[in-house]
C-alpha cells in the first residue's frame, strides 16, 4: 500500500530564504507523486506533479521538486521564500486501486515566513 | 477545468444529529469522486471514492457513509453523528484522463 511521509509539521524561514519541505513515499508500483498548497480555510491547489517523465518537476509560485527513487524522496524546494507562500503543504501519491485511482496524503507541513 | 460546489461551508451539529454534506461536479463527465476529511495536524484521510454511481468503495471504517444518486453528485452522511467526527470535509474529483484532483473548498463540520 502507498503512503507518504512528511518530515517536519512546521517549518519556519525568513522571507528570501530557501524553502525546502520533505516528503517520502512508499509505493509499490512507480508513483505519480504531487504537492498541493492550501491556503487558511480553503480546499487544494496543485503545484506541481510527478507522473514518470523528468525527474525535476517545476510547478507554480516559483516551486520546484526533485523525484528520487533511489531515496524514495519527492522534496519540495524554492530558492527564495516570499510572505505569500505561507501555507500548507501537502505531498501526495496516488496509483490504480481495484476500485479506480486513489491519491494518499501526508500530514502536512505548514510554512511560516518570516519578514 | 472541474469546478467542485460544496456545501454548507461550515456546519454546527449536535452529537447524534444525522448529517448531509452535498458535493456537486461541473466541467466533466464520469468522474472519480472523493470524500476527504482533514482533522487538525493529521492531513487528509480518503475516506470515500467512487468511480461512478451507485460505487461506493470506503477507506476507513467509521461513523459515515457516501452515496452517489448521479454521476457529479456525491454525498456524505451519518445516522448520528459523533464527537469524533468533527473535522474539515473536502470533496474532491478526478476527471478525464488527468492524474491531478480539483477539491471543493470544504464544510467544517463542529460536532458538540
Amino acid at each position: 500500500a502507498q503512503s507518504v511521509t512528511q518530515l517536519g509539521s512546521h517549518v519556519s524561514v525568513s522571507e528570501g530564504a530557501l524553502v525546502l519541505l520533505r516528503c517520502n513515499y512508499s509505493s509499490s508500483v512507480p508513483p505519480y507523486l504531487f504537492w498541493y498548497v492550501q491556503y487558511p480555510n480553503q480546499g487544494l491547489q496543485l503545484l506541481l506533479k510527478y507522473t514518470s517523465a523528468a525527474t525535476l518537476v517545476k510547478g507554480i509560485n516559483g516551486f520546484e521538486a526533485e523525484f528520487k527513487k533511489s531515496e524514495t524522496s519527492f522534496h519540495l524546494t524554492k530558492p527564495s521564500a516570499h510572505m505569500s507562500d505561507a501555507a500548507e503543504y501537502f505531498c501526495a501519491v496516488s496509483d490504480v486501486g481495484t476500485g479506480g485511482f486513489k491519491t494518499i496524503f501526508g500530514a502536512g507541513t505548514r510554512l511560516f515566513v518570516k519578514a | 477545468s472541474q469546478t467542485i460546489h460544496q456545501w454548507p461551508a461550515t456546519l454546527v451539529q449536535p452529537v447524534g444529529s444525522p448529517l448531509s454534506l452535498e458535493c456537486t461536479v461541473e466541467g466533466t463527465s464520469n468522474p472519480n469522486l472523493y470524500w476527504y476529511r482533514q482533522a487538525a495536524g493529521r492531513g487528509l484521510q480518503l475516506l470515500f471514492y467512487s468511480v461512478g454511481i451507485g460505487q461506493i468503495s470506503s477507506e476507513v471504517p467509521q461513523n459515515l457513509s457516501a452515496s452517489r444518486p448521479q454521476d457529479r453528485q456525491f454525498i456524505l452522511s451519518s445516522k448520528k453523528l459523533l464527537l469524533s467526527d468533527s473535522g474539515f470535509y473536502l470533496c474532491a474529483c478526478r476527471g478525464g484522463h488527468g492524474e491531478k484532483l480539483f477539491f471543493g473548498s470544504g464544510t467544517q463540520l463542529s460536532v458538540l
